[in-house]
């Protein structure tokens, strides 16, 4: 399909654990993004990468940490997981950001109980 | 930073009618405007987008009208059939990650 995968599909983990959630791209695209969507708040941006070790702070970042140390891979840590957190999690690529279009992987479905 | 705001949030129509979504945005730095459709349980799809040099565009279908000095741009789908029923964002970017609008759910009645 895309290039572009996420793990896991599926979710579900303890109020105060920590969960990683991977984006892998086979693309060779510079920009990722994480994006959360939830019921009436559309897709809202978390952190994006402009590059290997180059991250920038989305519209609801905080309770999120990221990582890229490969340009295929990019992280997402929630680094004590809250219900507020339950959520589908998007990764996206672009070759650019700005006018160019994104795609999405399938998503992450994380429940937090 | 980019507000990106989107209507109506649900819209049925009758299969072979016209549906058409609204959306405005306010940073006039913007110069690019996707859109998307997500289908039940599947990842969001670029279906079509338009530059801020360019007034309209079609597709089959589909086409984008964008007026920048309004701050605003609509999807207009034709001939609608059961298979368009899906949600559909809109977004705007200058240099800076897509802001999506909220989203609207359309119904095409068979």
């Amino acid at each position: 399909d895309a290039g572009i995968t996420q793990s896991p599909r599926h979710k579900v983990t303890e109020t105060g654990t920590p969960v990683t959630l991977r984006c892998h791209q086979t693309e060779n695209h510079r920009y990722m993004y994480w994006y959360r969507q939830d019921p009436g708040h559309g897709l809202r941006l978390i952190h994006y990468s402009y590059g290997v070790k180059d991250t920038d702070k989305g519209e609801v970042s905080d309770g999120y940490s990221v990582s890229r140390s490969k340009t295929e891979d990019f992280l997402l840590t929630l680094e004590s997981a809250t219900s507020s957190q339950t959520s589908v999690y998007f990764c996206a690529i672009s070759a650019e950001t700005g006018p160019y279009g994104y795609t999405f992987g399938s998503g992450t479905r994380l429940t937090v109980v | 930073g980019e507000n990106v705001e989107q209507h109506p949030s649900t819209l049925s129509v009758q299969e072979g009618d016209s549906a058409v979504i609204k959306c405005t945005y306010s940073d006039s730095a913007s110069n690019y405007f996707p859109w998307y459709k997500q289908e039940l349980g599947k990842r969001p799809q670029l279906i079509i987008d338009i530059r801020s040099n360019v007034g309209e565009k079609k597709d089959q279908r589909i086409a984008v009208t964008l007026n920048k000095t309004a701050k605003h741009f609509s999807l207009h789908i034709t001939e609608t059939q059961p298979e368009d029923s899906a949600v559909y964002f809109c977004a705007a970017a200058g240099n800076t990650p897509l802001v999506f609008g909220k989203g609207t759910r359309l119904s095409v009645i068979a």
